[in-house]
């Protein structure tokens, strides 16, 4: 089946690092991404990892992989309050057309000061 | 080029009436796909365009609703006798694929539609 599942809310404090989790059913994707969505903005990607990679680092973000649970993790790094958002975590679903996205529900973010 | 364009940005209709969405997408981008998201979910998936080619449709995607993409380019999502459950926002993405190799997707901004 094609599912993607994450937590709907995420609380850090200022300065603090932020995890969200999220776990996918799709054991032949290939890309796996995480996107960012600001209240009335559209989507942003913010990073994606390949799935023969275990982890991707890129500034305040890391993101790790672990294939055999699938499970994706986004790690911020000391959080600000520019990274308040919904987070969503997308998977590539390859089937005979190939190459459909398919996203969690979104983690809503909040920094407490 | 500007991105991914989507128009109207909000679009409020009565029950019943016809609403047509329109999407240009970045000019060199050959996928175009559809999404729908209501608050608190993620996008769902629609349909997409390989081209002018509409290669899958989304379950989700009832007879009323109807894309195209006459020439490769530009969009069009028509919502056919609107319901109050079609109310969302519609969001358009496009992508360059070629081969294996699978570039970034990137998002309009969303057509809202509100249904009364």
């Amino acid at each position: 089946g094609e599912d993607v599942e994450q937590s709907l809310f995420l609380s850090v404090r200022e300065g603090d690092s932020s995890v969200i989790n999220c776990t996918y059913t799709d054991s032949s994707s290939t890309y796996l991404y995480w996107y960012k969505q600001e209240p009335g903005a559209g989507l942003q990607l913010l990073t994606y990892i390949f799935s023969n990679m275990d982890m991707k680092q890129d500034q305040r973000l890391t993101v790790l992989l672990n294939k055999k649970d699938k499970h994706l993790s986004l790690r911020i790094a000391d959080t600000q309050t520019v990274d308040s958002a919904i987070y969503f975590c997308a998977e590539t679903i390859l089937n005979s057309s190939a190459s459909k996205i398919i996203f969690g529900s979104g983690t809503r973010l909040s920094i407490r000061p | 080029d500007t991105g991914v364009s989507q128009n109207p940005r909000h679009k409020i209709t009565k029950r019943g009436q016809n609403v047509t969405f329109r999407c240009d997408p970045i000019s060199e981008h050959n996928r175009l796909y559809w999404y729908r998201q209501t608050l608190g979910q993620g996008p769902e998936f629609l349909t997409y365009f390989q081209n002018e080619a509409q290669l899958e449709k989304s379950r989700l995607l009832s007879d009323r609703f109807s894309a195209e993409r006459p020439k490769g380019s530009f969009s069009t999502l028509e919502i056919q006798r609107t319901e109050q459950g079609d109310s969302a926002m519609y969001l358009c993405a496009s992508r360059q694929q070629s081969g294996t190799l699978t570039g970034e997707l990137f998002f309009g901004e969303g057509s809202r539609l509100t249904v009364l």
